[in-house]
């Protein structure tokens, strides 16, 4: 089966620095990958994805980029925000079938 | 409009006794998932259902765990003979497969607050 890992585990910025949080997955067959945010006591929310057949996706600070020969995908965050802090999920899904996902990272990021 | 709802938000049981997680989608949301996250760890998949049917069960971890969705709307996670290994938050998700702009397939899935089990 498919194997999502994601590192780091914790992730600290200065506000207004960039992150990026990266994960590598085993299945060559798995042609979409979320991401989501997650903020404590709260459900995961989806905030981009990226299907296996672009390579590049982006959203005003958020872009995700997908190398499909390596098998892994990153998540940058430019100007990040305090509100930006949280944890973060990738996933990894064949045909929208099973997810699966990684361990989280938690970003922190300091006024 | 109402999203994904679960209930209970928090359920206690002793070791040995069966439990009831219910999750309900939203509304015309063809797809459903369950998933359980432990502290710490990302969610992990149980059960996929298309419509009424289980489509990829193949993350149950074992015969005690057992999911159903009878009229293709409401579903419930079962779990018999409980242990202190299944404590954990179960989290339901549902989605509406169509099209995007661009004609790629397009399956956002929005999560519950989840059940948050704690096994005595």
């Amino acid at each position: 089966g498919e194997n999502v890992e994601q590192h780091p585990s914790t992730l600290s910025v200065q506000e207004g620095d960039s992150a990026v949080i990266k994960c590598t997955y085993s299945d060559s067959a798995s042609n979409y990958f979320p991401w989501y945010k997650q903020e404590l006591g709260k459900r995961p929310q989806l905030i981009i994805d990226i299907r296996s057949n672009v390579g590049e996706k982006k959203d005003q600070r958020i872009a995700v980029t997908l190398n499909k020969t390596a098998k892994h995908f990153s998540l940058h965050i430019t100007e990040t925000q305090p509100e930006d802090s949280a944890v973060y999920f990738c996933a990894a899904s064949q045909a929208f079938n099973k997810f699966y996902f990684g361990s989280g990272t938690k970003l922190n990021v300091k006024p | 409009g109402a999203g994904v709802s679960q209930t209970p938000s928090n359920k206690v049981t002793e070791k040995g006794k069966y439990v009831e997680l219910r999750c309900d989608p939203i509304s015309g949301h063809t797809a459903l998932y369950w998933y359980r996250q432990s502290l710490g760890q990302g969610p992990e998949f149980l059960i996929y259902f298309q419509g009424t049917g289980a489509a990829d069960d193949s993350g149950l971890p074992n015969d005690r765990f057992f999911a159903v969705r009878p009229e293709g709307s409401v579903s419930t996670l079962k779990i018999q003979r409980t242990e202190r290994g299944d404590s954990a938050v179960y989290l339901c998700a549902s989605s509406s497969r169509g099209l995007d702009r661009e004609n790629n397939a397009y399956n956002e899935q929005f999560f519950g607050p989840g059940t948050r089990l704690t096994v005595l």
